[in-house]
C-alpha cells in the first residue's frame, strides 16, 4: 500500500516563500508529482521528480530525498493567484500515481 | 492549450436517472485513462483504470455495476453513473498519462464533472 502525508492547510504572506513538505511509504518507487488545483478545477502538473535533488522551474522548485520518503514544493515571491491546494502524488510500483490529501494554501496581502 | 477534454462540466439530475460523462484526449491516443472522484477539501480517489479493447479495472469499494466504465476508441472513454443518488454528488476527474515508456508519465487532467444529485 501506499501512504502520502501533507499539511492540510498553510497561509502565508504575498511576496513571501513557503515551503509545502510531503512524507510518504510505498512499496516501490517511480516518482513523485506536484499538481496544483484552484477549487472546482482540475489539477494541473507543476512538477515531476524521480531522482535525489531540487528541480527549479521558475517561481516553483521540488525537493526530493528518496531515502527519507520526503518532497517539498517551494514556492517563491508568492502571487495571491498562488492560493490554491498543492497536491503531492506518488507513484509506486506502477504508474498509476497515488495522491496525498492535499495542502490548502492561503496567501493573504 | 487543453489535451484532455471532458464534459459536462457540471450536471444537476433528478434520483434514480442516469448521467454519463465523457472523456476524450485531444491529441494523442490514451489507450489508458483513469476516473477520480473528489469530495469538498479532499484528494483525488482513484475510481478505476479505463482500458481501450478491455474492461475496466475497478478500485476496491467502488461498484462496478453502478459506474459503468467504456474505453470506445483511443481517444475516447465514457463514465456513466447509473441511478444516481445525492450521495454520488462529487466532482468527477478523468485523466490520460502522456509520455515516454511506464515511468515518468505525466497525467493530464480533463475540466472535470460537477455532479448534483437531487
Amino acid at each position: 500500500g501506499q501512504n502520502i502525508d501533507q499539511p492540510t492547510e498553510m497561509t502565508a504572506t504575498e511576496g513571501a516563500i513557503v515551503q509545502i513538505n510531503c512524507t510518504y511509504q510505498t512499496s516501490g518507487f517511480n516518482g513523485l508529482f506536484w499538481y496544483q488545483q484552484h477549487a472546482g478545477e482540475a489539477p494541473t502538473f507543476l512538477s515531476y521528480n524521480v531522482l535525489d535533488g531540487l528541480e527549479e522551474k521558475g517561481r516553483f522548485s521540488s525537493f526530493l530525498s528518496r531515502s527519507k520518503g520526503y518532497s517539498y514544493l517551494l514556492l517563491k515571491e508568492l502571487q495571491m493567484k498562488d492560493s490554491a491546494s498543492y497536491l503531492c502524488a506518488v507513484t509506486g510500483g506502477s504508474y498509476i500515481p497515488t495522491f496525498g490529501r492535499g495542502t490548502s494554501l492561503i496567501v493573504h496581502p | 492549450g487543453a489535451v484532455v477534454s471532458q464534459h459536462p462540466s457540471r450536471v444537476i439530475c433528478k434520483s434514480g436517472t442516469s448521467v454519463k460523462i465523457e472523456c476524450r484526449s485531444l491529441d494523442f491516443q490514451a489507450t489508458t485513462m483513469f476516473w477520480y472522484r473528489q469530495f469538498p477539501k479532499q484528494s483525488l480517489m482513484l475510481m478505476a483504470t479505463s482500458n481501450e479493447g478491455s474492461k475496466a479495472t475497478y478500485e476496491q469499494g467502488v461498484e462496478k455495476d453502478k459506474f459503468l466504465i467504456n474505453h470506445a476508441s483511443l481517444t475516447l472513454s465514457t463514465l456513466t453513473v447509473t441511478s444516481a443518488h445525492p450521495e454520488d454528488s462529487s466532482f468527477y476527474i478523468c485523466s490520460a498519462p502522456r509520455g515516454q515508456g511506464a515511468v515518468g508519465k505525466k497525467l493530464f487532467f480533463g475540466s472535470g464533472t460537477q455532479l448534483s444529485v437531487l
